[in-house]
């Protein structure tokens, strides 16, 4: 079946930029998605990519996808505090029947 | 305020006790899920509905079940069957975009329920 992976933890300092890193193995992904999940909370859907794109920029989030390497990132520029999280990676394959398979999780320590 | 709520925010079973988890939408969403998270795993999909009256089993569906008779509503029981349930329970429901081959599928969750076993 589909697989999703992610590195489990990712500490910064203060003000640096973040990047968290996915891959992934079902070459029919269609979108690819980012979540957050702060503690004892739902996830918060962050932004999403088509397939077809290879970059998309949100204030300070910018999603990178490689489809060949089939590898997505996710980067926070001037990450705060506030950013400390849990961040999942998902994806969808193609056929409106599929459902949404979810990495593992990063959780993302933002230092002083 | 459209969202998703899940109640209780805690949960404590009883060895062979069967408990449901409550899950209410007023987003006008069709499809709903059920997911149960461990530390360090990802998200395990345990059913879901994509209509009315109608669900699917998902990767773990042993030892729950479900019923969707309302739009606005999909509990989850945790059976006396699952032998592990202590986890973190979302719920979920979605708005899709498209179709056929290109579904774009935002997933609005809850804030979860965390079960214990007494």
């Amino acid at each position: 079946g589909e697989d999703v992976e992610q590195s489990l933890f990712l500490s910064v300092r203060e003000g640096d930029s973040s990047v968290i890193n996915c891959t992934y193995t079902d070459s029919s992904s269609t979108y690819l998605y980012w979540y957050k999940q702060e503690p004892g909370a739902g996830l918060q859907l962050l932004t999403y990519i088509f397939s077809n794109m290879d970059m998309k920029q949100d204030q300070r989030l910018t999603v990178l996808l490689n489809k060949k390497d089939k590898h997505l990132s996710l980067r926070i520029a001037d990450t705060q505090t506030g950013d400390s999280a849990i961040y999942f990676c998902a994806e969808r394959g193609s056929g409106s029947a599929r459902q949404l398979t979810f990495g593992s999780g990063t959780q993302l320590t933002v230092l002083p | 305020d459209g969202g998703i709520t899940q109640s209780p925010k805690y949960l404590f079973r009883k060895e062979g006790q069967n408990v449901t988890l409550s899950c209410e939408q007023n987003l006008n969403h069709d499809a709903m899920y059920w997911y149960r998270q461990d530390p360090g795993q990802g998200l395990r999909l345990i059913y879901y509905s994509q209509i009315v009256n109608d669900f699917q089993k998902g990767d773990i569906a042993e030892g729950y079940s479900v019923s969707r008779e309302k739009k606005e509503s999909f509990p989850l029981t945790v059976t006396s069957a699952q032998k592990n349930p202590t986890a973190f329970y979302l719920c979920a429901s979605s708005s899709k975009q498209g179709g056929g081959g290109a579904t774009n599928e935002k997933l609005f969750f809850g804030s979860g329920t965390q079960l214990s076993v007494l």
